[in-house]
C-alpha cells in the first residue's frame, strides 16, 4: 500500500531565504508526482507535474526534483516571499487505468516579511 | 478558459439528511475524481469517474456515491449523513485520464459540507 510523508511537517522561514519541501514515497512504482499549494479553506492548486521517467522540472521560482527509486521527492522554492505561505502537498499517482492521487499530509510554510 | 467549479461552496445539514455535491469539470475533460479532505484524515481519495463510468473507488463507505453525466460533469451523494462526514469535498478533473503520466489534474475550489 502506497504511503506518502512529507517533512517538515511546518516550517516558518524569514523573506528572502531559499527553501526545500521533502516529499517521501514507499512504492516507487508511480505514473507520476504532482506537488499542490493549497491556501486556507480552498482548493488546490497544481505548481509542478513530474513524470516517472523525468528527474526534475522547473517553473520560475520552483523547482521540484523525483529521485523514484530512494521514493523522494524536492520542492525547492528560491527566494521565498510573504505570499508563497500557503500549505504544499505532493501526491504519487500510481500505475493503471486510474487517476487517483494518493497525497502527503503537507507542509504548511509560513514566510516572515 | 474556465477552471473546475463546484457547487454548492457551502453546505451545513443535519445528521441523517442526505446531500448532493456538483463538479463541472474544465472543457473537454473526462476524468473526473473526489476527494474528501479533513484536518485528522487529510485527502483522501472517494470516487474517479471517466467517461461515465466510475473506474475506481476509495475505502469509503456505500453511503458515498457518485455519478458522471454525458457532459462529463460529475455529482457526489452522501446518505443518512454523521457528524464525520464534515470536511471539504474537493474534486478534480484531468483530460486523458487513462494511462497519462503527463495528465496534470485540476482542482476546483471545494465544498465546505457541516453537519450538525
Amino acid at each position: 500500500k502506497q504511503e506518502v510523508t512529507q517533512i517538515p511537517a511546518a516550517l516558518s522561514v524569514p523573506e528572502g531565504e531559499n527553501l526545500v519541501l521533502n516529499c517521501s514515497f514507499t512504492d516507487s512504482a508511480i505514473y507520476n508526482l504532482q506537488w499542490f499549494r493549497q491556501d486556507p479553506g480552498k482548493g488546490l492548486t497544481s505548481l509542478l507535474l513530474i513524470q516517472s521517467s523525468q528527474r526534475e522540472q522547473t517553473s520560475g521560482r520552483l523547482n521540484a526534483s523525483l529521485d523514484k527509486s530512494s521514493g523522494r521527492s524536492t520542492l525547492y522554492i528560491a527566494a521565498s516571499q510573504p505570499g508563497d505561505s500557503a500549505t504544499y502537498l505532493c501526491a504519487v499517482r500510481g500505475g493503471g487505468a486510474t487517476n487517483k492521487l494518493i497525497f502527503g499530509t503537507g507542509t504548511l510554510l509560513a514566510v516572515q516579511p | 478558459k474556465a477552471g473546475v467549479t463546484q457547487t454548492p461552496r457551502y453546505l451545513i445539514k443535519t445528521r441523517g439528511q442526505q446531500v448532493t455535491l456538483s463538479c463541472s469539470p474544465i472543457s473537454g475533460h473526462r476524468s473526473v475524481s473526489w476527494y474528501q479532505q479533513t484536518p485528522g484524515q487529510g485527502l483522501q481519495f472517494l470516487f474517479e469517474y471517466f467517461s461515465e463510468t466510475q473506474r475506481n473507488k476509495g475505502n469509503f463507505p456505500g453511503r458515498f456515491s457518485g455519478r458522471q453525466f454525458s457532459n462529463s460533469r460529475s455529482e457526489m451523494n452522501v446518505s443518512t449523513l454523521e457528524l464525520g462526514d464534515s470536511a471539504l469535498y474537493l474534486c478534480a478533473s484531468s483530460l486523458r485520464g487513462q494511462g497519462a503520466s503527463t495528465d496534470t489534474q485540476y482542482f476546483g475550489p471545494g465544498t465546505r459540507l457541516t453537519v450538525l
